[in-house]
């Protein structure tokens, strides 16, 4: 049972335009989320964030978005760059027990970036 | 340098081996975890850690253990239990709240 979808499995844009990638949750209980992104052979990096009562957050070229009704979240990019060319992974958190929070991470978008 | 160490980064395996994963942190985290990916799928929980000498299983714990007797170190076996072990296996670490989780650089674990 995938609770977290990232239902595009690659994505091409040019540089300069924006990037947009998608994901859908199903569990009501998420009540927080993150973007990682991840090159080949490392580990995932650390992106930007959400919180469940919010429905946008912006940090420099990247934004995210929550539409909690649609249980939808997305990822703009503007302006898309080369370097932004990796894995980009969706997480959703199911609460905390004691210091640890469970992380529920979606298959992951290939985006690449040409110029 | 701070961050989550992984060692080594490949590792290869024998049928019927165990072998053991390190993971080594110096971010003071309190929580540690350890998760698993393969070709076309998310990262999956196997364990976590939230004390020292305290963890518990994730989504996928058959055929792996853990220990947690430091804070800073948080190992990986794989058990001959496990019948599908080739993968990609990433540690990271996180603190309480809204943090997100740092991750490692991975090792990939493959059979021989």
């Amino acid at each position: 049972d995938q609770q977290v979808k990232q239902n595009s499995p690659s994505l091409s844009v040019q540089e300069g335009r924006i990037s947009i990638l998608n994901c859908d949750y199903t569990n009501s209980m998420f009540d927080y989320f993150l973007w990682y992104k991840k090159y080949p052979a490392e580990g995932p990096t650390f992106l930007i964030s959400i919180s469940s009562i919010k429905d946008k957050n912006e940090d420099g070229r990247f934004t995210v978005f929550l539409n909690k009704s649609a249980k939808h979240l997305s990822l703009h990019i503007v302006p898309s760059q080369p370097g932004d060319s990796a894995v980009y992974f969706c997480a959703a958190r199911s609460g905390v027990t004691g210091t640890a929070s469970k992380l529920t991470f979606g298959t992951g978008t290939r985006l690449q970036v040409t110029l | 340098d701070g961050g989550i160490t992984q060692s080594p980064k490949y590792l290869f395996r024998k049928e019927g081996q165990n072998v053991t994963l390190s993971c080594e942190q110096n971010l003071n985290h309190d929580a540690m975890y350890w998760y698993r990916q393969d070709p076309g799928q998310g990262l999956r929980l196997i364990y976590y850690s939230q004390i020292v000498n305290d963890f518990q299983k994730g989504d996928i714990a058959e055929g792996y253990s853990v220990s947690r007797e430091k804070k800073e170190s948080f190992p990986l076996t794989v058990t001959s239990a496990q019948k599908n072990p080739t993968a990609f296996y990433l540690c990271a670490g996180g603190q309480l709240g809204t943090q997100p989780q740092h991750f490692g650089d991975g090792t990939r674990l493959s059979i021989l």
